[in-house]
């Protein structure tokens, strides 16, 4: 079955800063592969997500990169604001498989 | 419209006793997704459904585990003979089309507490 792998397990980074957070997948037939924010306390919520078609998606200050070739993907996020502090789980599946989650990341944004 | 709904949003429970935890899909989501997170920790898949029919069961920890979902909506995951270990957040999840096609969208989760 998938494995999914992600790295930093913290990260913290100076308002304005960028902040990169980085995943590997094991299974080579994954084709999506999202990314959620977990605020303390509350539920994951989707914030951007990639499919194996394409290698790079931007939605305003975050973006992901997908080279399937390595099998890892990237989460970019630039300008860093405090309210960007949460953690960051990416994930991975293919069609008719459960997404399978990284550990994911805490990141912390001072000001 | 209405989102994912759990419930109870938590449960304090003695050790040995068995709990069941519900779950409502967003209407018309034909995938629905269980999944365990311990304090601090990632998201631990459980179990997924397409329909009523349950085609992974992979992560299920143990036999004390099962689930069930009947007419294509609520869900119910049950623990027999909690343990201690078992305490953690509940998550369910659903999504409009199973695998790659379809957004997860998750509930507020069910905080359980084993004493």
């Amino acid at each position: 079955g998938e494995n999914v792998e992600q790295h930093p397990s913290t990260l913290s980074v100076q308002e304005g800063d960028s902040a990169v957070i980085k995943c590997t997948y094991s299974d080579s037939a994954s084709n999506y592969f999202p990314w959620y924010k977990q605020e303390l306390g509350k539920r994951p919520q989707l914030i951007i997500d990639i499919r194996s078609n394409v290698g790079e998606k931007k939605d305003q200050r975050i973006a992901v990169t997908l080279n399937k070739t390595a099998k890892h993907f990237s989460l970019h996020i630039t300008e860093t604001q405090p309210e960007d502090s949460a953690v960051y789980f990416c994930a991975a599946n293919q069609a008719g498989t459960a997404l399978i989650f990284g550990k994911g990341t805490t990141l912390s944004v001072s000001s | 419209g209405a989102g994912v709904s759990q419930s109870p949003s938590n449960k304090v429970t003695e050790k040995g006793k068995d709990v069941e935890l519900r779950c409502d899909p967003i209407s018309g989501h034909t995938a629905l997704y269980w999944y365990r997170q311990r304090l601090g920790q990632g998201l631990e898949f459980l179990i997924y459904f397409q329909g009523n029919s349950a085609p992974d069961k992979s992560g299920l920890p143990s036999d004390r585990f099962s689930a069930e979902r009947t007419g294509e909506s609520v869900s119910t995951l049950t623990i027999q003979r909690t343990q201690q270990e078992d305490s953690a957040v509940y998550l369910c999840a659903s999504s409009a089309t199973s695998g790659s096609r379809g957004e997860q969208y998750f509930g507020p989760g069910t905080r359980l507490t084993v004493t």
